[in-house]
């Protein structure tokens, strides 16, 4: 059983331009939520998908989007990107109603 | 903002049990204790989680006190791959759309 996989791993982009990083969730799972985590710091909650709808954001501003498709993959994307959007992005899945969240090995990103 | 507090880091050696403290003093009483931990450049795995009775599993022992103010994660015979940070998240059953709020966490560190 595949957990939860993320692509790519790492990447470089410039500043100014725009990213797209993808998220399968866990078989069996149909809720897909993102996170940022900058170097030394924990996890901060994007948004969460079910149903191909965001259902809830945290404090990021509207250059981070997202899509679910109807087989529940994800994609997160960030446009217009500042250097201080280098981070690991995590990708987060549930199934809905249930308990346990589980995680992605997260893709780097690096601003330059 | 986090609604756990955790020291900042502890040491352990090596094949003894790990008592990691976790105080959620404002808890509800719909609100689950979660423990992830995060081992260097690598997602967040999810260990074990309780609402009120003591939870066991491979991993790890969740002893929740009475009052579920507190809580500790025991890992029983710690090895050197269990250094990471731990994070005691507090979350309410089901989830809904909230995401999981990261504090600072624990560093384990666990000594030869």
């Amino acid at each position: 059983d595949a957990g939860v996989t993320q692509s790519p791993t790492h990447l470089i982009k410039t500043r100014g331009q725009q990213v797209t990083l993808r998220c399968s969730p866990k078989s069996g799972h149909d809720t897909v939520s993102w996170y940022q985590q900058a170097l030394g710091q924990g996890p901060q909650f994007i948004f969460q998908y079910y149903e191909e709808e965001e259902r809830q954001r945290g404090n990021f501003p509207d250059r981070f989007s997202g899509h679910q498709f109807p087989n529940y993959s994800s994609e997160l994307n960030v446009n217009a990107l500042l250097l201080g959007d280098s981070a690991l992005y995590l990708c987060a899945s549930s199934y809905t109603g249930g308990n346990t969240i589980y995680f992605g090995e997260g893709s780097w990103l690096t601003v330059v | 903002d986090a609604k756990t507090t955790q020291p900042t880091s502890m040491d352990c050696a090596e094949g003894r049990a790990a008592n990691l403290p976790c105080n959620h003093s404002t808890i509800s009483g719909n609100e689950y204790v979660y423990w992830y931990r995060q081992i260097h450049s690598q997602g967040p795995q999810y260990i074990i989680h309780g609402l009120k009775n003591n939870e066991t599993n491979e991993m790890a022992s969740l002893i929740i006190t009475e009052d579920r103010k507190s809580s500790t994660l025991i890992l029983p015979h710690a090895t050197l791959r269990d250094t990471a940070v731990y994070y005691c998240i507090v979350r309410a059953a089901g989830g809904g759309a909230d995401g999981l709020t990261f504090g600072k966490g624990t560093h384990l560190i666990i000594q030869p």
